[in-house]
């Protein structure tokens, strides 16, 4: 079984370019998260997808991250336009249910230039 | 909203048993989560304790005492591809059900 396929792998990018990042979770995973992690950090939540619907996205920044999962599987984050603070990992993990153990993917290292 | 609270670092020998404690204060708690988190790599899951006492998997423990916010994961005959950072993670019982992790602790296993 495939576990959760996140790309690119890395992203190196100038600031106020845009940026998007893809997952792909475990199969039958209905939920559906993307966290961002700093260096010597934990991750943070970002938002939370039940199949298509966000239910939690409090701490999303708004004014340029979106997100989306227009069919309950595959998943897209955006950020426009990208600032230098917004260097990070960014996780993507899916569980069968809120009350699972979480199955992260190899994240997407973001470096803004 | 929650504080989680581990040790930055830790150092242990091969072979030997290492506890990493987890303190917490969350105003509604449903579940406590550890992971391992190798350099470079995305964390993996370990343990889920939500009641009480310990729960023991192989050369790993979790135990829980939820009157005192607090954890603490066990790892017995430590061998060096055990260095890692662990994460402890917190569920609140909110409408939201959000987990937060900790800073984690970065264990490095000496020979």
């Amino acid at each position: 079984e495939a576990g959760v396929v996140q790309s690119p792998r890395y992203k190196i990018i100038e600031k106020k370019q845009p940026v998007a990042f893809w997952c792909n979770p475990i199969s039958g995973h209905n939920t559906l998260y993307w966290y961002r992690q700093n260096l010597g950090q934990g991750p943070e939540l970002l938002i939370r997808y039940e199949n298509e619907e966000a239910v939690d996205d409090s701490q999303l920044p708004k004014d340029r991250f979106s997100a989306e999962r227009l069919k309950g599987v595959d998943s897209t984050l955006k950020i426009q336009p990208a600032e230098l603070g917004d260097s990070a990992v960014y996780l993507c993990a899916s569980s069968l249910s809120q009350g699972d153990g979480y199955t992260f993917g190899s994240g997407t290292r973001l470096t803004v230039v | 909203g929650q504080n989680i609270d581990q040790p930055t670092e830790m150092t242990a020998t091969e072979g030997a048993i290492v506890q990493i404690n987890c303190t917490y204060q969350t105003s509604g708690f449903n579940g406590l989560f550890w992971y391992q988190q190798h350099a470079g790599e995305a964390p993996t899951f370990l343990s889920y304790n939500v009641l009480d006492g310990l729960e023991e998997k192989g050369r790993f423990s979790s135990f829980l005492s939820r009157s005192k916010g607090y954890s603490y994961l066990l790892l017995k005959e430590l061998q060096m591809k055990d260095s890692a950072s662990y994460l402890c993670a917190v569920r609140d019982s909110g409408g939201y059900q959000k987990v937060t992790f900790g800073t984690g602790t970065k264990l490095q296993v000496i020979p």
